[in-house]
């Protein structure tokens, strides 16, 4: 059973750092691109980061460009997001979801809630 | 363009047919496949239909998809209680090179 789990989420002020973690199982994870999207409290959905199955491709959206860092180790299963210089506008559930066809995601795991807030 | 349009709201009674449109540009929905996601209050994301009208496996026909130019719909057909849900299209756009969503469509059984 394919099985996403984050991790690393809180309460930070604004100006802090925080690093999610996203543990995968139940699938080959090396085969795999993944994605970070964040959902702000009563809000929509928002991409946030992208990173190909080897690393050699990683897509941010303009609103964490140069913020956030999405890596990857593969041996671990595992996914990760540093968050630095958070904002309050950073506060949202965050999600790790697999790669699929075309750019969709089939698996997403169940969030881990991050709070930017003095 | 930040953000797919999609109608905020939808709705319709047990059994008719509710449809949800999308609506991007040359260098999203143009371009690239269209998914549907669907969202029960209080959970995860769920991939309903990839590439505007595949379905994943477990997902009812009563679900379908259809694209022309720059927009794309998702049709459901035989409403159901438990289809009273959020609804988010999502498009890769070529320009930002990033992943756009729709706002969502809050769909609500009458």
């Amino acid at each position: 059973e394919v099985q996403l789990v984050e991790s690393g989420g809180g309460l930070v002020q604004p100006g802090g750092s925080l690093r999610l973690s996203c543990a995968a199982s139940g699938f080959t994870f090396s085969d795999y691109s993944m994605n970070w999207v964040r959902q702000a409290p009563g809000k929509g959905l928002e991409w946030v980061s992208y990173i190909t199955s080897s690393s050699s491709t990683i897509y941010y959206a303009e609103s964490v460009k140069g913020r956030f860092t999405i890596s990857r180790d593969n041996a671990k299963n595992s996914l990760y997001l540093q968050m630095n210089s958070l904002r309050d506008e950073d506060t949202a559930m965050y999600y790790c979801a697999r790669g699929y066809y075309y750019d969709s995601s089939d698996y997403w795991g169940q969030g881990t809630l991050v709070t930017v807030s003095s | 363009q930040s953000m797919l349009t999609q109608p905020p709201s939808a709705s319709g009674t047990p059994g008719q047919r509710v449809t949800i449109s999308c609506s991007g540009g040359s260098s999203n929905i143009g371009t690239n496949g269209v998914h549907w996601y669907q969202q029960l209050p209080g959970t995860a994301p769920k991939l309903l239909m990839y590439n505007y009208n595949q379905r994943p496996s477990g997902v009812p026909d009563r679900f379908s998809g259809s694209k022309s130019g720059t927009s794309a719909s998702l049709a459901i057909s035989g409403l159901q209680s438990e289809d009273e849900a959020d609804y988010y299209c999502a498009a890769w756009d070529d320009s930002l090179n990033g992943r756009l969503f729709g706002g969502g469509t809050k769909v609500t059984v009458l």
